[in-house]
C-alpha cells in the first residue's frame, strides 16, 4: 500500500525560506502527479501545487505564485517544495498528496510556523 | 478561483442518512467529473471517501455514496454511525491556473 512521508517544517521567521520533502512507498511514485496541499490552523484544505510526473509542468495557486517552487526527483521517488519569503499567513499543516483524478494517497503532513 | 460552498455543519441520529452538498460553478462541478469527497477526523490527513463523484474507493462502506446535478455535487451518507463524525470537504478540478479548489468543509455530527 502506498505511503507518503513529509518532512521539513518548522518555525521560520517572516521573508524566510524552508524546504519541504515528501518520500514515498509502496507505489511508483514517477508515474504520478504529485500534489501539496495545505491546512491552515482551524481552516480548511487549500490546493498549493503539482507537479507533472515528468517535472517538465508545474501549476501553482496564485497566493505562493513566485514564492514557491515545486520538484521532483523520481530516483529517488521524492517531492519537494521550496517555499521562500514565506509570510505569516502560509502558516499551516502541508500535505503531499498522490493525483489521479482524486487526492489519494495523502501523507500525514508537517507543520510550517511563520511566527516573528 | 473562489472555494466550493459547503454548509458549516450537518447532523443526524444513528441510522438515519444525511446528504452534504457542494456548490460550485459551470467552470469546475458542472464542467468536469473530477469532483471528491474526503473525511477528516481532528489532527488526522484527510482520507478519499468518494472520487469522480461517485466512485468509492476500495475499503470505504457502501453507506457513503456521490452524486452530482449541475454545478452542486453531493454527498450522501446512510445508516449513519457514531465513526462517521468529522468533517468534510469536497474538491473539483478547474482546468484554469489555480487547478484545484476545495469546499470550506463541512462538520458532520452524529447525534
Amino acid at each position: 500500500e502506498a505511503q507518503l512521508v513529509e518532512s521539513g517544517g518548522g518555525l521560520v521567521q517572516p521573508g524566510g525560506s524552508l524546504r519541504l520533502s515528501c518520500g514515498d512507498s509502496g507505489f511508483t511514485f514517477s508515474r504520478y502527479w504529485m500534489d501539496w496541499v495545505r491546512q491552515a490552523p482551524g481552516r480548511g484544505l487549500e490546493w498549493v501545487a503539482n507537479i507533472h510526473p515528468d517535472g517538465d509542468q508545474k501549476h501553482y495557486v496564485d497566493s505562493v505564485r513566485g514564492r514557491f517552487t515545486i520538484s521532483r526527483d523520481n530516483a529517488r521517488s521524492t517531492l519537494y517544495l521550496q517555499m521562500n519569503n514565506l509570510r505569516v499567513e502560509d502558516t499551516a499543516v502541508y500535505y503531499c498528496a498522490t493525483e489521479d483524478g482524486t487526492f489519494d494517497p495523502w501523507g500525514q503532513g508537517t507543520l510550517v510556523t511563520v511566527s516573528s | 478561483q473562489s472555494a466550493l460552498t459547503q454548509p458549516p455543519s450537518a447532523s443526524g441520529s444513528p441510522g438515519q442518512s444525511v446528504t452534504i452538498s457542494c456548490t460550485g460553478t459551470s467552470s469546475d462541478v458542472g464542467h468536469y467529473n473530477y469532483v471528491s469527497w474526503y473525511q477528516q477526523r481532528p489532527g488526522k490527513a484527510p482520507k478519499t471517501m468518494i472520487s469522480q463523484v461517485s466512485q468509492r474507493p476500495s475499503g470505504v462502506p457502501d453507506r457513503f455514496s456521490g452524486s452530482k446535478s449541475g454545478n452542486t455535487a453531493f454527498l450522501t451518507v446512510s445508516g449513519l454511525q457514531a465513526e462517521d463524525e468529522a468533517d468534510y470537504y469536497c474538491s473539483s478540478y478547474t482546468g484554469s491556473n489555480n487547478l484545484w479548489v476545495f469546499g470550506g468543509g463541512t462538520k458532520l455530527t452524529v447525534l
